[in-house]
């Protein structure tokens, strides 16, 4: 299994442009997060969805949207970057609670910077 | 709300010195807590999950603890190496809602070598 997979890994934006941050994991987890990482921040949830066809919001939701049309797939949309959206953002997925551990996995990250 | 807490922030020992990282949580009600390594400009790895029925798990050179009355967690590295070099994070899943994490903002470890 190759795990949770970001594409791409880096990427300089100018304001008002929009991108697609994306999201796949090969591990069958109904459960995927998007967080994004600020220095001396701690991790923030954008976005999560327990299942396809299923999205909703987290602590920090206002600049992006996101879709779940696939279990595999989970793609971040920012349509009007911002200087703020500079930052690394993780995707993470997990299974639900009951069934396992319900451990999450993380990818390697997207270093997004607006200028 | 549920809120997370790791002391020290930073610590930088010597190498072969025995360590303990520090969590802490607000709300007792969880359903697991998950011990996360991040290495600079990477992703985070996961390093154990206790859940809440449980005392402590262990990896290798890794232990985890949980008290859960107390709100506490420690995660124990044995033997330190210049490799465990990074920075820990922890992370508690509430039992009422344990779709989300709550996160710690990290102990950044230097082992000196």
């Amino acid at each position: 299994n190759a795990g949770v997979t970001q594409t791409p890994k880096f990427r300089i934006l100018k304001i008002g442009q929009s991108m697609t941050l994306q999201c796949t994991q090969d591990m069958n987890h109904n459960y995927m997060y998007w967080y994004r990482q600020d220095p001396g921040m701690g991790l923030k949830l954008i976005y999560y969805s327990v299942g396809a066809g299923i999205t909703d919001k987290g602590e920090v939701p206002n600049g992006y949207n996101v879709s779940r049309s696939t279990t595999e797939d989970f793609p971040l949309r920012l349509e009007l970057a911002a200087p703020s959206q500079t930052s690394v953002y993780f995707c993470a997925s997990s299974t639900p609670s009951g069934g396992f551990l319900n451990e999450q996995f993380f990818g390697p990250g997207t270093r997004l910077t607006v200028l | 709300k549920q809120e997370v807490t790791q002391i020290p922030a930073a610590l930088s020992v010597p190498e072969g010195e025995n360590l303990v990282l520090n969590c802490s949580f607000t709300d007792s009600a969880i359903y697991n807590l998950q011990w996360f390594r991040q290495d600079p400009g990477k992703g985070l790895t996961s390093l154990l999950l206790i859940q809440s029925s449980q005392r402590e798990q262990t990896s290798g050179r890794l232990n985890a603890s949980l008290d859960k009355s107390s709100g506490r967690s420690t995660l124990y590295i044995a033997a330190s190496q210049p490799g465990d070099s990074a920075t820990y994070l922890c992370a508690v899943r509430n039992a009422g809602n344990n779709r989300k994490l709550i996160w710690g903002l990290g102990t950044s470890l230097a082992v000196n070598p």
